[in-house]
C-alpha cells in the first residue's frame, strides 16, 4: 500500500538557518510528489511537484526538494529560513490508478517554528 | 482566477445532526476531491468526483456521502454526526484528466466542524 513518512513531527529552527524537512514514501511505481504548506486556520498551498525527469525541483518561496529512487525520499530544503515560514509541511504521493487523479496520500506533517 | 471556495468556514452541530459542506471549484476543473484533517489521523482522503460520478473513495463509513452537479460544485454531507466526525474537511480541485502533470490539486480554506 502506498504511504508517506514525515519522520519529524515537529523542528525548531532560527531565522537565517538552513532547513531540511524529511519525506520518505512507499509505492510500487513511479511516485507523483509534492509538498504542501498549511499555515494556522487555513488550507494547504502547493509549494512543489516531482512528477519525472530532473531530480531537484524548485518551487516558490525558495523551496526545493530532491527525489532520491534509491532512498525513496524526497526532500524539502531551504539555504536561510524567514519567520513567515512557520507553518505546518506535508509531502504526498499522488497516483493515476484506475483514472483517478484526485487522490493524494499524506504524511502527517512536520510542524516548523522559527526562533528569532 | 478565483481559487477554490468552501462554505461555511465554520460550523458547530451536535451529535444525531447532519450536515452538509460546500465546494466551488476552480473555473474549468471538473474534480473535485475532499479530505478530513484531524490531529490524531492527519489529512485522509475521502472521495474524489469527476463530471457528477464517484470516482474514487476512501475508508469512511456510510455516513459520509458526496455529489456533484453539472456545474462541477461539491457538496458533502455527513449523516448521524459523530464526536469524532469534528475535523477540518477540505476541498480540493483540479482538472481532473489528461496527463497527470496538468492535474496538480489545489485546496479551498476548509470547513471547521465541530460535534458537540
Amino acid at each position: 500500500a502506498q504511504s508517506v513518512t514525515q519522520p519529524d513531527i515537529h523542528i525548531t529552527v532560527s531565522e537565517g538557518a538552513s532547513l531540511e524537512l524529511r519525506c520518505n514514501y512507499s509505492y510500487g511505481a513511479t511516485p507523483y510528489l509534492f509538498w504542501y504548506v498549511q499555515s494556522p486556520g487555513q488550507g494547504l498551498q502547493l509549494l512543489l511537484k516531482y512528477f519525472s525527469g530532473d531530480t531537484l525541483v524548485q518551487g516558490i518561496k525558495g523551496f526545493e526538494a530532491e527525489f532520491k529512487r534509491s532512498q525513496s525520499s524526497f526532500n524539502l530544503r531551504k539555504p536561510s529560513v524567514h519567520w513567515s515560514d512557520a507553518a505546518e509541511y506535508f509531502c504526498a504521493v499522488g497516483s493515476n490508478y484506475g483514472g483517478s487523479q484526485g487522490n493524494l496520500i499524506f504524511g502527517k506533517g512536520t510542524k516548523l517554528s522559527v526562533k528569532p | 482566477k478565483a481559487g477554490v471556495t468552501q462554505t461555511p468556514r465554520y460550523l458547530i452541530k451536535t451529535r444525531g445532526q447532519q450536515v452538509t459542506l460546500s465546494c466551488s471549484p476552480i473555473s474549468g476543473h471538473r474534480s473535485v476531491s475532499w479530505y478530513q484533517q484531524t490531529p490524531g489521523q492527519g489529512l485522509q482522503f475521502l472521495f474524489e468526483y469527476f463530471s457528477e460520478t464517484q470516482r474514487n473513495k476512501g475508508n469512511f463509513p456510510g455516513r459520509f456521502s458526496g455529489r456533484q452537479f453539472s456545474n462541477s460544485r461539491s457538496e458533502m454531507n455527513v449523516s448521524t454526526l459523530e464526536l469524532g466526525d469534528s475535523a477540518l474537511y477540505l476541498c480540493a480541485s483540479s482538472l481532473g484528466q489528461g496527463a497527470m502533470t496538468k492535474n496538480i490539486q489545489y485546496f479551498g480554506a476548509g470547513t471547521r466542524l465541530s460535534v458537540l
